[in-house]
């Protein structure tokens, strides 16, 4: 079965320091992972997504398959960044969406 | 103001009763999702529907039901038998089932049942 693993349900960083959310998936297919958040008042939105290899508000993520994770890093936190973070895999073979606990990222002043 | 609506924002039943959530999109997306979101739970899936007049069950579908008559809508009903249904409710949509593309979210549905 698919799973998506956040081991962290919140981490608290002070701003300037870096920031690594944690994931880990199971898929015996070849997965595809993002990352979404959820600031306060909106809606959940999509971060990133490894295929594009992107960097988003100085968010990066790679795709790690022989340890099975996608963790969210940035090298320095800024206070905007706060929010509730969820790691999502998606699969060609039965269409589902699948999301992580998620983790809520707390920016220290 | 093009993208996903649920409707409404907030709704109270008592227990016992039915319930139906509302889900529509002018994305012209093929796919569409319902999630319920619990705090420490994170977003579990209920029901998903690919193409109009087809779904399937998602993770958590026991009590719940839906249909998909029109691509733009994907209605959820709660039913008298999902034993705690008191909870958050998220409506999504793609363009491709989760082939790399983006879901879009609705703002959801807080469903307070007493």
């Amino acid at each position: 079965a698919q799973r998506v693993t956040q081991p962290e349900k919140l981490l608290s960083v002070f701003k300037g320091a870096p920031v690594e959310l944690k994931c880990n998936y199971s898929y015996s297919g070849s997965p595809e992972l993002f990352w979404y958040v959820q600031y306060s008042r909106q809606r959940l939105q999509l971060l990133l997504r490894h295929i594009s290899r992107e960097s988003i508000k100085g968010f990066t993520a790679d795709l790690n398959k022989g340890e099975t994770s996608f963790h969210l890093k940035k090298p320095f936190a800024q206070e905007e960044d706060s929010a509730m973070y969820y790691c999502a895999l998606s699969t060609n073979r039965d269409d589902k969406i699948i999301f992580g606990k998620g983790t809520r990222l707390h920016i220290l002043p | 103001d093009g993208g996903i609506t649920q409707s409404p924002k907030y709704l109270f039943r008592k227990e016992g009763q039915n319930v139906t959530l509302s889900c529509e999109q002018n994305l012209n997306h093929d796919a569409m999702y319902w999630y319920r979101q619990d705090p420490g739970q994170g977003l579990r899936l209920i029901y998903y529907s690919q193409i109009v007049n087809d779904f399937q069950k998602g993770d958590i579908a026991e009590g719940y039901s839906v249909s998909r008559e029109k691509k733009e809508s994907f209605p959820l009903t709660v039913t008298s038998a999902q034993k705690n249904p008191t909870a958050f409710y998220l409506c999504a949509s793609s363009t491709l089932t989760g082939r790399n593309t983006e879901a879009f979210f609705g703002q959801g549905t807080r469903l307070t049942v007493v």
